[in-house]
């Protein structure tokens, strides 16, 4: 079946640096990848959408010139936390729509992001 | 806004069948319920999907009312390694975006 792969797994990283997590599409290629954020005790939160070759389409309230995000292959999607601080802490999921199938969303086993 | 209610959390005892219920009172004609579940700190793994007709694989079984405005998941035989927050979301099959609810949290007891 379809596989995505999300890495780092986990990452510790000092405020004011940047982090970059990749999510790749191991057997398939994925126009579209999706990014979620995910604190503890709740549910995803889509961040944004991430289209192979353009720009990314960011959810409300989600700063795009601080997470920002790369789709320069059509198996290849990083979002970078750019200016890191405490409160970015979180757990970063990547999913990708495989074309073709119905069910199409497979989601990476996500990163965890620790800033100190 | 996800387009779902779930009951919060569920308990069921190891070896039971577990129904997990999802309401999407206001689902269009061409969304499909989709099923997720997402164990402790991993990313979500796919369940079952359906349109309208009954649907049943090797995890579990999806049951549609007539109306759709309602499903239930049934995993027949639930193990311990069932416990995980289920998440049912409607949507189109291609291009549409996931939109996560609060989920319900299984919690299979032996």
């Amino acid at each position: 079946g379809a596989v995505v792969s999300q890495h780092p797994s986990r990452v510790i990283c000092k405020s004011g640096t940047s982090v970059k997590i990749e999510c790749r599409s191991l057997d398939f290629q994925a126009t579209t990848m999706f990014w979620y954020r995910q604190f503890p005790k709740q549910s995803l939160m889509l961040m944004a959408t991430s289209n192979e070759g353009s720009k990314a389409t960011y959810e409300q309230g989600v700063e795009k010139d601080k997470f920002l995000i790369n789709h320069a292959s059509l198996t290849l999607s990083t979002l970078t936390v750019t200016s890191a601080h405490p409160e970015d802490s979180s757990f970063y999921i990547c999913s990708a729509e495989q074309t073709g199938l119905d069910y199409g969303y497979t989601f990476g086993s996500g990163t965890r992001l620790t800033v100190v | 806004d996800a387009k779902t209610t779930q009951p919060t959390s569920m308990d069921c005892a190891e070896g039971r069948a577990a129904n997990l219920p999802c309401n999407h009172s206001t689902i269009s004609g061409n969304e499909y319920v989709y099923w997720y579940r997402q164990i402790h700190s991993q990313g979500p793994q796919y369940i079952i999907h359906g349109l309208k007709n009954n649907e049943t694989n090797e995890m579990a079984s999806l049951i549609i009312t007539e109306d759709r405005k309602s499903s239930t998941l049934i995993l027949p035989h639930a193990t311990l390694r069932d416990t995980a927050v289920y998440y049912c979301i409607v949507n189109l099959p291609q291009g549409g975006k996931l939109i996560f609810g609060q989920g319900t949290e299984l919690s299979v007891k032996p």
